[in-house]
């Protein structure tokens, strides 16, 4: 098993222009999570998909954030427009069923610049 | 809301055992201890959890007291790759989001 997969690894863009993160979970995983971490804020949990439904957005910081699971191999975080704020190392993880640990990809790690 | 306290920070020397504190005096009775630790550049690791019973697997050890209010994890021989910051948290049976606190900064040196 490949684990959670997901690209690019490094993305360095340009405030203000539309950015697409993907990942791929291990298969047969029920759950899918997004996680972004900074140095000043730690992990935090954006937003979770229970087969391919987004269960809840709550930690989405703001409208230029939206995810996507279109089917049970995919799932992506795009942020638009990017901001230099939005730097981070972003993960994603998914996990099996209840009471399950998490297998975290290695993360996307994003500069705005 | 914190629901765990950890030391920021400890060592370990090499082929010694760590043992790492958790706080959770708050813990509820549905609710597991986890435990997660993060290797410099990667992705958060499940290392182990459980309810009450102690719990070993070929990472770790883990000893919850009696009163479930607190926890110690344990890396029987910590090796130079052990060094990571170990997060212990607390989470509901019916609830399936993980939030990870500060953990705790653990090198080990040689």
């Amino acid at each position: 098993d490949a684990g959670v997969i997901q690209s690019p690894r490094h993305e360095v863009t340009e405030m203000g222009q539309e950015v697409t993160l993907r990942c791929k979970p291990i298969s047969g995983h029920d759950y899918l999570f997004w996680y972004r971490q900074t140095m000043m804020r730690g992990l935090e949990l954006l937003i979770y998909f229970n087969n391919n439904v987004p269960i809840d957005d709550s930690g989405m910081p703001e409208d230029r954030f939206s995810a996507k699971m279109p089917n049970a191999s995919f799932s992506t975080l795009k942020i638009q427009p990017s901001e230099p704020r939005d730097s981070a190392v972003y993960f994603c993880a998914s996990s099996l069923a209840r009471g399950w640990g998490y297998t975290f990809g290695s993360g996307t790690r994003l500069t705005v610049v | 809301d914190a629901k765990t306290t950890q030391p920021p920070s400890m060592d370990c020397a090499e082929g010694r055992a760590a043992n790492l504190p958790c706080n959770h005096s708050t813990i509820s009775g549905n609710e597991y201890v986890y435990w997660y630790r993060q290797i410099h550049s990667q992705g958060p690791q499940y290392i182990i959890h459980g309810l009450k019973n102690n719990e070993t697997n070929e990472m770790a050890s883990l000893i919850i007291t009696e009163d479930r209010k607190s926890s110690t994890l344990i890396l029987p021989h910590a090796t130079l790759r052990d060094t990571a910051v170990y997060y212990c948290i607390v989470r509901s049976s019916n609830d399936y989001k993980l939030s990870f606190g500060a953990g705790t900064t653990v090198t080990v040196r040689a």
